[in-house]
């Protein structure tokens, strides 16, 4: 398998525009988890999936986030109306089944937003 | 308020000695604890963890120790190697599939 994948791996946008990030998760995963990444908060948990379905989103910062898993294989994360303070690196990770290993989440790449 | 913290933001440590990363909770409900590290440019790759009805887990050159009562626990890496140079997370989980995360280490290990 090829990991978790994310696109773009880098964006940079201006204030004010729509970004979209990307996600495929691992196959036969099926808990799916958005992570913003910055020095000031460090890693933090936006919102994730089991099974489609979105479970918790209470980390989600403000109505301009939107996250949606339309089929198991593709995740989107969506800012609208961007800001600079959205800069930061956002990681998608998925998990599996079982005791321990629907703990044991694996992260994609990451993609670097840069909003000017 | 951070449910789980990571103290020292760095170590350096000289190849061939051990590094010991630490780590401290404050919610009892967690119950399952990890170990992630991290390389520039990549996301985070589990490395180990433990169940809170153990209280030592080792998986060759790493071990993590877990003291409940003081809600702590710690990575040790023994020998360390230049490649281990990276940032450590910790992170715990209770009820449910969320992690939380500490802030990181950077660990430097030095030839």
């Amino acid at each position: 398998d090829a990991g978790v994948i994310q696109s773009p791996r880098h964006e940079v946008t201006e204030m004010g525009q729509e970004v979209t990030l990307r996600c495929k998760p691992i196959s036969g995963h099926d808990y799916l988890f958005w992570y913003r990444q910055t020095m000031m908060r460090g890693l933090e948990l936006l919102i994730y999936f089991n099974n489609n379905v979105p479970i918790d989103d209470s980390g989600m910062p403000e109505d301009r986030f939107s996250a949606k898993m339309p089929n198991a294989s593709f995740s989107t994360l969506k800012i609208q109306p961007s800001e600079p303070r959205d800069s930061a690196v956002y990681f998608c990770a998925s998990s599996g089944q079982g005791p321990h290993s629907s703990y044991e989440q694996y992260f994609g790449p990451g993609t670097r937003l840069t909003v000017t | 308020d951070q449910q789980v913290k990571q103290n020292s933001p760095s170590l350096s440590v000289q190849e061939g000695r051990i590094s010991i990363l630490n780590c401290d909770y404050t919610n009892s409900m967690f119950d399952y604890f990890l170990w992630y590290k991290k390389y520039p440019a990549e996301g985070p790759t589990f490395l180990i963890s433990i169940s809170s009805i153990k209280d030592k887990n080792e998986d060759g050159r790493f071990t993590v120790f877990l003291n409940k009562s003081a809600k702590h626990l710690s990575l040790h890496i023994v020998p360390s190697q230049p490649g281990d140079s990276a940032v450590y997370f910790c992170a715990a989980s209770g009820a449910g599939n969320m992690l939380t995360f500490g802030g990181g280490t950077r660990l430097m290990v030095k030839p």
